[in-house]
């Protein structure tokens, strides 16, 4: 089934621990992108990546590092968490920069920040 | 700037009205715009559109873009239960990758 993995669901950390968002695909998308949620705010990219070991900034870039070493993995890395960080993540991929074809979002990932 | 507005923010309507939803956008050299439906989890995708006056039709759903005019609607007849969600449109940014989202529209269907 063609699909796009994240994992975790749900993560409750500490500020400051380390913590790491996988994110999967199997469609041999070149292109992969982080989103947060926020109510009221939205969708706002995070970091994009065109293919591998291509990446890009997006809207809300700050507090977040990504790397794409495999055209199917795109983790997102929090080095040092905060609270503002508290949001539902999404992982998403598609051919063609998505423009042509939309997008194929991950489940999410809930991640609380105390 | 690059921006892109929905309205209305909420909307609630019975089972059997038709609803019409608004994309409003700014951005300079458009390519496209998409339009997703969100439930309870990820946004899925119902449309792209590149073409001024060409309508998407999916079922009940139908969406038009109005390129001169800056915006695109997006059409639901006879509601449904099921068709509640956060309606989404997205654009990329002018020349790049980047993509930028409206903050949604939230429709409740009532029974």
């Amino acid at each position: 089934e063609a699909q796009v993995t994240q994992n975790p669901r749900y993560l409750i950390t500490v500020t400051g621990k380390k913590l790491t968002v996988t994110c999967s695909q199997n469609m041999n998308h070149e292109y992969m992108s982080w989103y947060r949620q926020d109510p009221g705010l939205g969708l706002r990219q995070i970091y994009y990546s065109m293919n591998v070991e291509v990446t890009d900034k997006g809207d809300v870039p700050e507090g977040y590092k990504v790397s794409r070493k495999e055209k199917r993995n795109f983790p997102l890395i929090l080095e040092s968490p905060s609270p503002n960080q508290t949001s539902l993540y999404f992982c998403a991929s598609g051919r063609g920069g998505g423009r042509g074809y939309g997008y194929t979002f991950g489940s999410g990932t809930r991640l609380t920040v105390v | 700037e690059d921006k892109v507005v929905q309205s209305p923010l909420s909307l609630v309507v019975h089972e059997g009205d038709t609803v019409t939803l608004n994309c409003s956008y700014e951005v300079t050299n458009f390519r496209s715009l998409l339009w997703y439906k969100q439930e309870k989890k990820a946004p899925t995708f119902l449309f792209m559109l590149t073409s001024s006056g060409i309508e998407k039709k999916s079922g009940r759903l139908s969406s038009i873009l109005d390129k001169k005019e800056l915006f695109s609607i997006l059409n639901i007849t006879a509601t449904q239960t099921g068709d509640s969600a956060i309606y989404l449109c997205a654009l990329p940014f002018s020349g790049t990758y980047k993509y930028i989202f409206g903050t949604g529209t939230r429709l409740k269907v009532l029974a």
